[in-house]
């Protein structure tokens, strides 16, 4: 099975800061990634599908790009309101592995 | 517009089983697969399986193949996951979210968790 690796595990930023959060599959995945936010006590929400398209909804300061084994999500501008942890799922194949997770803060 | 509704939360004893059901509306059920996820306490997100509701083929990682089972009432447009010989290191929410007919894909519908407990 494609295993999913995420870095950095947690990271502390200022508001405003720009934030990357980057995410490896063991084999190709094509562009078949997805990023959520999972917030303390609440469902998963999906932020980016396809590796780079963002979901109805979803503020602007979050993008993603990437193909391949090597993706990254970026906050443009981080807010107050992104405090969260934030996970990636391939879903090349009938099995949607998650990676395991980066937790963000203000600092 | 699109629910997944699930049951209640549940506490077993190591040995039981537990099925949680995953109630939908909103959408063709049978239009769309549905996943299972576990999250155990302060732990991430953990891809259990996937069942195809047109024709109930199911997958599911190594990691529970022997012990899930994942089912379908297309007359109540109804997922369940049953997940047996339970033991202490499953208390975990489980959560449902709709998928790909194909099989896997991202979600943006879920249920809201079904805690499961399993202590002696």
């Amino acid at each position: 099975d494609i295993q999913m690796t995420q870095s950095p595990s947690s990271l502390s930023a200022s508001v405003g800061d720009r934030v990357t959060i980057t995410c490896r599959a063991s084999q190709g995945i094509n562009n078949h990634l997805a990023w959520y936010q999972q917030k303390p006590g609440k469902v998963p929400n999906l932020l980016i599908y396809d590796a780079s398209t963002l979901q109805s909804g979803v503020p602007s300061r979050f993008s993603g790009s990437g193909s391949g084994t090597d993706f990254t999500l970026t906050i443009r501008s981080l807010q107050p309101e992104d405090v969260a942890t934030y996970y990636c799922q391939k879903y090349n194949s009938v099995r949607g592995t998650f990676g395991p997770g980066t937790k963000v803060d203000i600092k | 517009q699109v629910q997944l509704v699930q049951s209640g939360g549940e506490v077993k004893k190591p040995g039981a089983s537990v099925k949680v059901s995953c109630k939908t509306s909103g959408y063709t059920f049978t239009n769309y697969g549905i996943i299972w996820v576990r999250q155990a306490p302060g732990q991430g997100l953990e891809w259990m399986g996937w069942i195809n509701t047109y024709d109930g083929n199911t997958d599911s990682t190594q990691n529970f193949q022997d012990r899930v089972i994942m089912t379908t009432d297309r007359s109540t447009n109804t997922a369940y996951m049953e997940l047996r010989n339970l033991r202490s290191d499953d208390t975990a929410t489980y959560y449902c979210a709709r998928s790909c007919s194909g099989g896997s894909c991202y979600s943006h519908f879920w249920g809201q968790g079904t805690l499961v407990s399993v202590s002696s």
